[in-house]
């Protein structure tokens, strides 16, 4: 296993239209996090999972996002009717939560635009 | 409001300079602060720091966390071209793990 990997790592699409992306953590891990980027700002959180279940969804994650992680492995997060301004860089994150010292290691993101 | 806040947000450099990129915050239930390196793509750790005064190191990088006064440091001795990226800071928050990032200081190492 050589780390969080995503899918696609680039993804154009006009506005309007739906989007998923997928993202495989470390395979020992169990908790999952979307965090999102946009040029110049650090990573904001969106949610996170631990194992199957979704604990924390941030107010940014609006009604149009929707994130599963249905068997505690890979998750998906959807975006519908994209909007311009969903234009950014979309990271997930997976840890291990039974460690003391927990940190979170990231993926290549994938970098969405939107026309 | 929790608050983490990066300064400067530029730095440009010569190779051999040292710099010391800072990381100050204001949070509710702090567990720990953390580094990350991003060039063009995903951020890449760097140190997670827990308790004061404890300086974790790595080649040419150090840093350090001031718990009472809310900052931490982190340091870059005999800069090299490949030190230029964005460096990011992030609190980790006790109940959920979450992280809040700080904006990131852009990192220039010429020639």
């Amino acid at each position: 296993d050589t780390g969080v990997s995503q899918d696609p790592r680039h993804k154009i699409t006009k506005r309007g239209q739906n989007v998923t992306f997928r993202c495989d953590p470390i395979s020992e891990h169990n908790r999952l996090y979307w965090y999102r980027q946009t040029l110049g700002q650090g990573p904001e959180f969106l949610t996170y999972f631990q194992n199957e279940a979704q604990l924390e969804k941030s107010r940014l994650l609006s009604d149009r996002f929707s994130a599963e992680r249905p068997k505690g492995s890979f998750s998906t997060l959807e975006i519908q009717r994209t909007e311009q301004g969903d234009s950014a860089m979309y990271l997930c994150a997976s840890s291990l939560a039974e460690t003391r010292q927990e940190t979170q290691y990231f993926g290549p993101g994938t970098r969405l635009l939107v026309l | 409001e929790d608050k983490v806040v990066q300064s400067p947000l530029s730095l440009v450099v010569h190779e051999g300079d040292t710099v010391t990129l800072n990381c100050s915050y204001e949070v509710t239930n702090f567990r720990s602060l953390l580094w990350y390196k991003q060039e063009k793509k995903a951020p890449t750790f760097l140190f997670m720091l827990t308790s004061s005064g404890i300086e974790k190191k790595s080649g040419r990088l150090s840093s350090i966390l001031d718990k009472k006064e809310l900052f931490s440091i982190l340091n870059i001795t005999a800069t090299q071209t490949g030190d230029s990226a964005v460096y990011l800071c992030a609190v980790v928050f006790y109940n959920n793990n979450d992280m809040r990032f700080g904006a990131g200081t852009r990192l220039t190492v010429k020639p």
